[in-house]
């Protein structure tokens, strides 16, 4: 059972665009939700992260969106960048147990 | 300093070997965890593991078994390797419900 569905698979997006990736859950008692970056040959770094009290969070060009009545949540990065080409996981968690993974979009910036 | 540190990054072995994947953290963590990322890049948990409970995902096969020296340390031992244990696997740590980090990963190869 997949408990963190994540989409796109994929995503192509325009050096300057938005970039919007999203998740959502099936356990209403997951209590935090990261998003990991991952560069090919690197292990998992987190990028932002939110906890349910909260709708919005920002850092930088990156922003999340938690929509708890529809067990949704969101990536959005903003003046997406080249560097920006990675692979990136939503997660969830449930107090400390381990995180559950969203099954990770392939991003691509173009020049 | 390396935060979590995974040896050795590339393992190649034949079919029916035993092996070991060691794995440290200088972050003084109270929770360790094993991952496996497979060709489709999917995270999956294999173990969940503190100085209190070891937490095993039970499609883990019994091949697959964690071993703790210490609290800084979670090896991951692996006996009678089969052709679909090739993946990368990943050691992480984490304290409460807070940031995850984890290794650079072990590429493991099974010919």
């Amino acid at each position: 059972q997949q408990q963190v569905k994540q989409s796109p698979q994929s995503l192509i997006v325009q050096k300057g665009g938005i970039s919007i990736i999203n998740c959502a859950y099936e356990n209403t008692a997951f209590d935090y939700f990261p998003w990991y970056q991952q560069f090919p040959g690197k292990g998992p770094a987190l990028l932002i992260a939110i906890r349910p009290d909260v709708s919005e969070k920002k850092e930088g060009r990156f922003t999340i969106s938690f929509n708890k009545s529809a067990k949704q949540f969101s990536l959005h990065i903003m003046d997406s960048q080249p560097g920006d080409s990675a692979t990136y996981f939503c997660a969830a968690s449930i107090s400390a147990r381990q995180l559950t993974f969203g099954s990770g979009t392939q991003l691509t910036v173009l020049p | 300093d390396t935060a979590v540190s995974q040896t050795p990054k590339y393992l190649v072995t034949q079919m029916g070997n035993d092996k070991s994947i060691k794995c440290e953290q200088n972050l003084g963590h109270d929770t360790m965890y094993w991952y496996k990322q497979d060709s489709k890049k999917f995270l999956k948990i294999m173990f969940s593991y503190n100085n209190k409970e070891l937490i095993i995902n039970e499609t883990v096969p019994n091949r697959f078994s964690p071993k703790s020296p210490d609290k800084a340390h979670l090896n991951l031992h692996i006996n009678s390797l089969e052709l679909g244990d090739s993946a990368v696997y990943f050691c992480a740590s984490r304290s409460g419900n807070t940031e995850a980090f984890f290794g650079q990963g072990t590429r493991l190869t099974v010919v």
